[in-house]
């Protein structure tokens, strides 16, 4: 049973324009929420995390919005760039292990 | 040198061999991690050990059997394998098991079994 859903499986963006990633989770205990990017031939790096007593976080160009009645977070570029081409992850823990989502590839057309 | 460091970067291997896979973090980290990641499934948390002893093992088969000599140091040998464990294994390190959230991956070993 996949315990975090994570949709699309893909996205195109333009340059410019704003990537949007979503995830669901099932679990009530998950309490920490943060995404991974990775890169080509690299693994997964800390990209933005957030905990569920706020309903959005912004570092720079990327924001989570946390939508804890729904169980649903997402992530958000901003002005998406040819270099935020990678694989995003969402994952999900009650304070120990990650659960992760299958991931999303992103690619910012030029 | 920092981070964590993985080798091979790749490695092929027929069914009958026997390989390992080294990982090293330079982070003063207590907990290590073992990841399998295949195409289009989420990444599968194999094992963890904090300061050495082995703290969570999920369901692998035997043919994987890991190794964490010190803090420092995580192996991952490998025997009579099969194709379907073709993928890309990570490596990881956190300040404990407690912030395993907070995880720092290697590049990973692309493994392919013929």
């Amino acid at each position: 049973q996949q315990q975090v859903k994570q949709s699309p499986q893909s996205l195109i963006v333009q340059k410019g324009g704003i990537s949007i990633i979503n995830c669901a989770y099932e679990n009530t205990a998950f309490d920490y929420f943060p995404w991974y990017q990775q890169f080509p031939g690299k693994g997964p790096a800390l990209l933005i995390a957030i905990r569920p007593d706020v309903s959005e976080k912004k570092e720079g160009r990327f924001t989570i919005s946390f939508n804890k009645s729904a169980k649903q977070f997402s992530l958000h570029i901003m002005d998406s760039q040819p270099g935020d081409s990678a694989t995003y992850f969402c994952a999900a823990t009650p304070g120990s292990t990650l659960t992760f989502g299958k991931g999303t590839m992103l690619l910012v057309s030029p | 040198e920092t981070g964590v460091t993985q080798t091979p970067r790749h490695l092929v291997m027929g069914m009958t061999n026997k390989k390992s896979l080294k990982c090293e973090q330079h982070l003063g980290h207590n907990a290590m991690y073992w990841y399998k990641q295949s195409a289009k499934k989420p990444l599968e948390l194999m094992f963890v050990y904090s300061l050495e002893e082995r703290v969570e093992n999920n369901s692998v088969p035997s043919r994987f059997s890991p190794e964490c000599p010190n803090s420092s140091h995580l192996f991952l040998h490998l025997h009579t394998l099969q194709p379907e464990d073709s993928a890309l294994y990570l490596c990881a390190s956190s300040q404990d098991t407690g912030s395993g959230e907070k995880l720092f991956f290697g590049s990973g070993t692309q493994l392919s079994v013929l």
